[in-house]
């Protein structure tokens, strides 16, 4: 079992960037996929990007290739995301997410709570 | 790039009842699909990975099924509980990659 705990609630001015952290318990933190995750209010999930620790080589959707850069702390088990030129359609509640044990979904097993970002001027 | 569609939108279903939730993909996931469970104000929750395992802890009355485009998540007899979104998923471990649908929302009839 792992419990992902992340930072708390940002407001944010357009441009501006925002920095996002997840911290993992437990262990095997560097061998699993840690995954970001967005939701919009009123809308569905959309895939940021992910990264395996051990490898520590990001892969990002096509939609934020450019604006985001997700990284991992393997010494204090911890990943961040990092969104810049924010604008007010990035306001949403980012989830990080991983996998623990045999699981494999593309990180995806274990969620933590979500952090709302509200981008406003 | 590969999308997902779920359908449908809505699915309204009484109490105790079956509902059947499809997702289609644009091109062949293999089984490399999974279902996720959201509930106003919570994380998704895994449900079903590999288009038929259940995650540990989930009932067996949610199961999966399909292989490739084609892929149904069944629960078989609605709880309370159940009332939520559910979200299909395609993914790829290497390179990590992933795909959501549009989202299911089962609602009391």
């Amino acid at each position: 079992q792992v419990q992902l705990v992340q930072s708390a609630a940002e407001v944010k001015k357009p441009g501006s960037s925002v920095k996002v952290s997840c911290r993992a318990s437990g262990d095997s933190f560097s061998s699993h996929a840690i995954t970001w995750v967005r939701q919009a209010p009123g809308h569905g999930l959309e895939w940021m990007g992910g990264i395996i620790p051990i490898f520590g080589t990001a892969n990002y959707a096509q939609k934020f290739q450019g604006r985001v850069t997700i990284t991992a702390d393997e010494s204090t088990t911890t990943a961040y995301m990092e969104l810049s030129s924010l604008r007010s359609e990035d306001t949403a509640v980012y989830y990080c997410a991983t996998d623990r044990g045999g699981l494999a979904v593309a990180g995806t097993g274990y969620w933590g709570q979500g952090t709302r970002v509200t981008v406003s001027s | 790039e590969i999308v997902m569609t779920q359908s449908p939108v809505t699915l309204s279903v009484s109490p105790g009842e079956r509902a059947t939730l499809s997702c289609r993909a644009s091109q062949s996931v293999s089984n490399n699909l999974a279902w996720f469970q959201q509930k106003p104000g919570q994380a998704p929750r895994l449900l079903i990975y590999g288009a038929s395992t259940r995650a540990t802890g989930i009932p067996a009355r949610f199961s999966g099924s399909g292989s490739g485009t084609e892929f149904t998540l069944t629960i078989s007899s609605l709880q309370s509980e159940d009332f939520a979104v559910y979200y299909c998923q395609r993914y790829n471990n290497w390179p990590l990659a992933l795909t959501f649908g549009g989202g299911t929302k089962v609602e009391i009839k």
